[in-house]
């Protein structure tokens, strides 16, 4: 597609329950983030790709969260055993190449409500 | 660590006011990323200032970067109902690590 696709768009589950969000980067984006951004609040950064591997994991709220990326393409963000704090949208941006000088395409975010 | 703050956090202002929004980082940036976000929306991607004191024009909006690139500031000229959103600023450390502001959120009476 032409833009960065993200899936589920809203997502409501029970606390404690696992959660698998999809994201679909620009073709030949090599660079991929993912980002939370909690009701009124501004992005806070969780992980970023280049090609498949996650040099920087480092903004990762706890273990129970993980992520992945195949074929240098989709990524997947994984949270197990949810709690209420993790209520917020999802945001997973791409760009060309890792660096500052490169601008990022944002998805339209993954709604997660836990209840 | 690095922090970039943003102010002020809201502005509400009359259509046809200016409006001015202010990025400020405790390190030395090697660039700086100006985004909007519409309400419910994704941030957007509006332009990139990498030079010190560089000044970029687009339309009403006037971006700069400070001399010792450590702040940066977007004003917009005559605002319009059409400019409503947040504008968040992404800046670039040497380590190539970006760190966004929280964001100023616009708002206007018509």
């Amino acid at each position: 597609g032409a833009g960065v696709s993200q899936s589920p768009s809203n997502k409501v589950t029970e606390k404690g329950k696992d959660v698998e969000l999809r994201c679909d980067p620009i073709s030949g984006h090599t660079a991929l983030y993912w980002y939370r951004q909690r009701l009124g609040q501004g992005l806070e950064f969780l992980i970023y790709f280049q090609g498949n591997s996650a040099p920087d994991k480092s903004g990762l709220p706890s273990d129970r969260f993980s992520a992945e990326r195949t074929g240098e393409s989709v990524s997947t963000l994984t949270i197990q055993r949810t709690q209420q704090e993790d209520s917020a949208v999802y945001l997973c941006a791409s760009s060309l190449v890792r660096g500052g000088n490169q601008p990022q395409h944002f998805g339209d975010g993954t709604r997660l409500s836990i209840l | 660590g690095q922090q970039v703050m943003q102010i002020p956090q809201y502005q509400h202002v009359q259509e046809g006011e200016d409006f001015t929004t202010y990025c400020n980082s405790s390190t030395t940036l090697s660039n700086i990323q100006w985004y909007k976000q519409r309400p419910g929306g994704h941030p957007v991607f509006l332009i990139q200032l990498v030079k010190s004191g560089e000044v970029k024009k687009q339309k009403r909006l006037t971006f700069q970067f400070g001399e010792a690139k450590k702040n940066s500031s977007l004003h917009i000229t005559a605002t319009q109902t059409t400019d409503v959103g947040t504008y968040v600023c992404a800046g670039y450390s040497s380590a190539s690590k970006i760190i966004f502001g929280s964001g100023t959120r616009l708002s206007i009476r018509p």
